[in-house]
């Protein structure tokens, strides 16, 4: 079966810092996709980046990139220069094709707060 | 605009009651998920649509019933629900293919009273 952990419930960042979220993930399958989004207070989920398990390069969207760590089955979240505005709640998923049924399963979430 | 509809955003109604919950997609894609996030809890996911058939039921009580009249359109029919049935509500769409992620609508805040 296939899992994602993120072990962070909540952290404090300060703006304008750096902010790294944890991710591993389990999965029997050789073809994924990894995902992460942003929940704001509002409730929608915000699509971030992408990284498919055959991604040579790590992705990157603007101030996210997702550092892609194939053999330690992780995938964690950087967020340079936070603002204001990144404080959500920061879902890490992932897509597996075989008995995962081609589903997307989340982790638990991490609640990030950034300081003014 | 996610590109996902839903409607209401927000809904109270009674133990008794009868109401839907409306999504509607037009990105072409031919899956369709309802999910539920309650607070302290994970997403759970409720159901899957394929090609408008229900591909997967998670254990859902009969109170939550799906209807998927065509690909772009997925509804959510509540009755008779719990208190503890409060939860944020989200419909997402997607490809079946494993390199695109779902797109979310903005969900709709249920309180049962």
């Amino acid at each position: 079966a296939q899992k994602i952990t993120q072990t962070q419930p909540g952290m404090f960042v300060q703006e304008k810092e750096a902010v790294t979220l944890d991710c591993t993930y389990d999965t029997s399958d050789p073809s994924y996709g990894l995902f992460w989004y942003k929940q704001p207070s509002s409730g929608e989920m915000i699509f971030l980046i992408y990284q498919g398990s055959y991604d040579q390069q790590n992705a990157t969207e603007g101030r996210y990139s997702l550092n892609f760590q194939k053999a330690r089955k992780s995938a964690n979240l950087v967020i340079s220069a936070s603002q204001l505005g990144d404080s959500a709640m920061y879902f890490c998923a992932m897509r597996a094709g075989g008995a995962a049924g081609n589903k997307l399963t989340f982790g638990g979430g991490t609640r990030v707060l950034v300081k003014p | 605009e996610t590109g996902v509809t839903q409607t209401p955003r927000h809904l109270v109604m009674g133990m008794t009651n009868k109401k839907s919950l409306k999504c509607e997609q037009h990105l072409g894609h031919n899956a369709m998920y309802w999910y539920k996030q309650s607070a302290k809890k994970p997403l759970e996911l409720m159901f899957v649509y394929n090609f408008k058939e229900q591909t997967e039921n998670n254990s859902v009580p009969s109170r939550f019933s799906p209807e998927c009249p065509n690909s772009s359109h997925l509804f959510l029919h509540l009755h008779t629900l719990q208190p503890e049935d409060s939860a944020l509500y989200l419909c997402a769409s997607s490809h079946t293919d494993l390199s695109y992620g779902y797109t979310f609508g903005s969900g709709t805040r249920l309180t049962v009273v």
